[in-house]
Parts: structure tokens; C-alpha cells; sequence
């Protein structure tokens, strides 16, 4: 069974302080990790898609990585206006594979 | 990305009362999903609904509690039957292809008394 823990549950940050959101992963065969951000009363947005270990992407202050267990969500120089749930998601291979399992979420507030 | 709308935004209902979702996309795909995300919770999948066949009902998901239409390639609707305090979350609507990235409807915020 696909899984997904993500770490930590809730994160305070100053405007500034750069840190990781962190996703732990068990698939069968893994077909792509996605990241979404998701904003009170709003569907998830998508971030990210990550498809083999060692992949890097980017997009503004935001970088996601993988490794074969685990992905990271960088944030670099935060701003109040990325405060939000950010989810990660696994696909796996095969007929099953339009199953996306998520993970809990991590509350991210970046204070001014 | 498509653009995906859902009515209601958002509703109050009644318990034992059932609440039809619809979820509209602005271009034809192949498989719209039905997620739900309870307080607090993240999302779970309840279905996945290809247009021209009946509707695949995750674990812990039934058809008589949740039945799903997919009459064409841009619509879709679930329906909450029977509703009880239980069934009060947020249901999202998604699109994607096989094995392909998935975005997100608005959701629609359910509270059932």
C-alpha cells in the first residue's frame, strides 16, 4: 500500500527564514511525486511534478527535490504571501496509477 | 491547465437530505476524479469517472452513498445521498489523463446539520 508522511505537521516561520518541508514516501513503483499548494477554502494548486531521484525544479522563492524515499520543498527568503498548506502527492506505475495518495499537509505561516 | 468549476461553492444541508456536486471543465479530458477532505484531513480519493462507463468506487466508497455521472467529456456530478454530520467536508473535482498530472476544481464546502 502507497504512503505518505509529511513533516512536519505545522511550520512558523519569520519573513526571511529559509527552511524544508519534507515528504516521506513507500510506493510500489513510483511514477511521479507531486507538489500542490492549497490556501484555505481553495482547491489544491498545482507546484510540482518530480519523476526520478535526483530531479530538481523550481519556481520563484520554491525548489522541490527527490530522492528514492523522500522529497524536500525548499523555501527560500519566504514571504507572507506563501503561507499555506503545502500537500504531496505519489503516483504509482501501472493500472493504478491514476491514484494520487496524499500526504497530511504541512501548515506553512510566514510571519512579517 | 484546464479550467475546472464546481457548484455549489457551498452548502448547508439537512441530515438524510442528498446534495448533487457538479463539476464543469472548460476542454475535453479523459478522467475526472471526486476527492473528499475532511476537517482538517487531507485528500482522500472516493472515485474515477471515465465518460462511457460506470464510475471505479475506492476502498470505503459505495455507488448507493456516492453515485457519480460522467454523461460527456467536460461534466461530471457526484451526489452525496443520505446525508449525515459525518458527510460535512470539502469535495473536490479533478482532471487528468492516464498517468498524467491532475489539477484541482475549487471544491465544494459541505456542512451537513
Amino acid at each position: 500500500e502507497d504512503q505518505v508522511t509529511q513533516s512536519p505537521e505545522a511550520l512558523r516561520l519569520q519573513e526571511g527564514e529559509s527552511s524544508s518541508l519534507n515528504c516521506s514516501y513507500t510506493v510500489s513503483g513510483l511514477r511521479g511525486l507531486f507538489w500542490y499548494r492549497q490556501d484555505p477554502g481553495k482547491g489544491p494548486e498545482f507546484l510540482f511534478t518530480l519523476y526520478s531521484a535526483g530531479e530538481e525544479k523550481e519556481k520563484e522563492r520554491l525548489k522541490a527535490t527527490l530522492t528514492k524515499k523522500e522529497s524536500f520543498l525548499h523555501i527560500t527568503a519566504p514571504k507572507p504571501e506563501d503561507s499555506a498548506t503545502y500537500l504531496c502527492a505519489v503516483q504509482a506505475i501501472g493500472n493504478a496509477g491514476n491514484m494520487l495518495t496524499f500526504g497530511g499537509g504541512t501548515r506553512l505561516m510566514v510571519k512579517p | 491547465s484546464a479550467v475546472i468549476s464546481q457548484k455549489p461553492s457551498r452548502d448547508i444541508c439537512q441530515r438524510g437530505t442528498s446534495l448533487t456536486i457538479q463539476c464543469q471543465v472548460d476542454s475535453q479530458v479523459t478522467m475526472m476524479f471526486w476527492y473528499r477532505q475532511q476537517p482538517g484531513q487531507s485528500l482522500t480519493l472516493i472515485a474515477t469517472a471515465n465518460q462511457g462507463s460506470e464510475a471505479t468506487y475506492e476502498s470505503g466508497f459505495v455507488i448507493d452513498k456516492f453515485p457519480i455521472s460522467r454523461p460527456n467529456l467536460t461534466f461530471s456530478t457526484l451526489t452525496v445521498s443520505n446525508m449525515s454530520p459525518e458527510d460535512s467536508s470539502i469535495y473536490l473535482c479533478s482532471v487528468g489523463g492516464f498517468q498524467e498530472t491532475q489539477y484541482f476544481g475549487p471544491g465544494t464546502r459541505l456542512l451537513v446539520l
